[in-house]
């Protein structure tokens, strides 16, 4: 099994253009959830979801969309970049329910310019 | 909000002693932890998962603790080597909903050979 997989692994962005970080996983996990990573920070987390057709927000929404039209792919969308972007994005799944740990992928670095 | 706090200083230990991580989390006591490793340029990776009627886990050199009244989870690497070298990252689901994982900023531990 693949896991969980995000493309593309480096990305660099002029400040005002839009990107989509893809995220797949083959695993039938129900939750997916995006997160981002700063420098000497935890993870935030932007967006997750419980099932196809549902989303909702985490603790660091603004600036970003989210969709999940099937279980496998959780796509992540930035609309108009800004610097305070750049960082490092984590897709991560679980089965669902609670008492489940989370599989994450290899992370997209993102840097807006 | 629910918040969970690491020390952020890097921890140096010598090869072969016992490491120990701190975990101290707010508010109500979460219904589980987790710990993750993280290693440079990659995602998380999951290592134990203990709940809150649990006092102790193990996995063969790892040992995890849950003390409700001091809200506080403590990670032990017995017999400490320089592969255990990551950071090392506390997880807890949030009272909104199971859904929400809140990651706390990890401790870097490295071993010295």
């Amino acid at each position: 099994n693949a896991g969980v997989t995000q493309t593309p692994k480096f990305r660099i962005l002029k400040i005002g253009q839009s990107m989509t970080l893809q995220c797949t996983q083959d695993m039938n996990h129900n939750y997916m959830y995006w997160y981002r990573q700063d420098p000497g920070m935890g993870l935030k987390l932007i967006y997750y979801s419980v099932g196809a057709g549902i989303t909702d927000k985490g603790e660091v929404p603004n600036g970003y969309n989210v969709s999940r039209s099937t279980t496998e792919d959780f796509p992540l969308r930035l609309e108009l970049a800004a610097p305070s972007q750049t960082s490092v994005y984590f897709c991560a799944s679980s089965p669902g329910g609670h008492n489940e740990k989370l599989f994450f992928g290899s992370g997209t670095q993102l840097s807006v310019l | 909000s629910q918040k969970i706090e690491q020390n952020s200083e890097a921890l140096n230990i010598q090869e072969g002693k016992t490491a120990t991580l701190t975990c101290n989390y707010t508010n109500y006591s979460p219904a589980y932890l987790q710990w993750y490793r993280q290693d440079p340029g990659r995602g998380p990776v999951f290592l134990l998962l203990i709940r809150e009627n649990e006092k102790e886990k193990r996995k063969e050199r790892l040992k995890v603790t849950f003390d409700t009244t001091l809200k506080q989870s403590l990670f032990h690497i017995t017999a400490s080597q320089p592969a255990d070298s990551a950071t090392y990252l506390c997880a807890r689901p949030n009272s909104g909903g199971y859904q929400k994982v809140t990651f706390g900023t990890g401790t870097k531990l490295q071993v010295i050979p």
